[in-house]
């Protein structure tokens, strides 16, 4: 079958870096998406991987190991809005989105 | 107004009600899509239409019926629900068909049905 894991809850403080995982194992691998839902609010698109590497957008950055079937993404100098959900989601061989069960970030002063 | 409106913002209904679900995008986006949103379970896509035909239906009970009148519009209608039916209904559009590439979904807000 298809899964996806990352982490379900994590904890960091304000002005501090954080690194979300994601690992997964799906028929095949048309890229990856890392979306951020904050509570009763939309999901929001962060960002698109499909080749290896590491690819920065201001405070976040998402990196992607075909090979290990793994991502992460991260986020630097913490602030108290990016208290919010995290959902990881792989296009597969198909184009069709495996989520995985999202991870909530709690963000403290 | 720009994006994914949906409406209502919170449901409550009994069992035996029938009610139904709004979305509305406002991108020119060719597909739209309902998702299930449950507590600490990944999302489940439900239904996909695309240029208003649609394209999946993911083995979804028949008490959700979708709709889609146009390109702009999306709706659930719901009917003889179960209390494990209350989730969290994201409706969400993209650009491009679903099955041709990496696309970037909009999503809309979403509608809290709780069934008593």
């Amino acid at each position: 079958g298809q899964n996806i894991d990352q982490p379900t809850e994590m904890t960091a403080t304000e002005g501090a870096i954080v690194q979300i995982n994601c690992t997964y194992q799906t028929s095949g691998f048309n890229g990856l998406f890392w979306y951020q839902q904050h509570a009763g609010e939309a999901p929001t698109f962060l960002s698109y991987n499909v080749l290896d590497g590491l690819e920065e957008k201001g405070r976040f950055s998402s990196f992607l190991s075909r090979s290990k079937g793994y991502s992460y993404l991260l986020l630097k100098e913490l602030q108290m809005k990016d208290s919010a959900s995290y959902l990881c989601a792989v296009l597969d061989s198909n184009y069709q989105l495996i989520w995985g069960a999202g991870t909530k970030l709690i963000i403290k002063p | 107004e720009t994006g994914v409106t949906q409406t209502p913002r919170h449901l409550v209904m009994g069992m035996t009600n029938k009610k139904s679900l709004k979305c509305e995008q406002h991108l020119g986006h060719n597909a739209m899509y309902w998702y299930k949103q449950s507590a600490k379970k990944p999302l489940e896509l439900m239904f996909v239409y695309s240029l208003e035909e649609r394209v999946e239906n993911n083995s979804v009970p028949s008490r959700f019926s979708p709709e889609c009148p146009n390109s702009s519009h999306l709706f659930l209608h719901l009917h003889t629900l179960q209390p494990e039916d209350s989730a969290l209904y994201l409706c969400a559009s993209s650009q491009d068909e679903p099955g041709t590439g990496a696309n970037v979904l909009t999503f809309g807000a979403g509608s809290r049905l709780t069934v008593l």
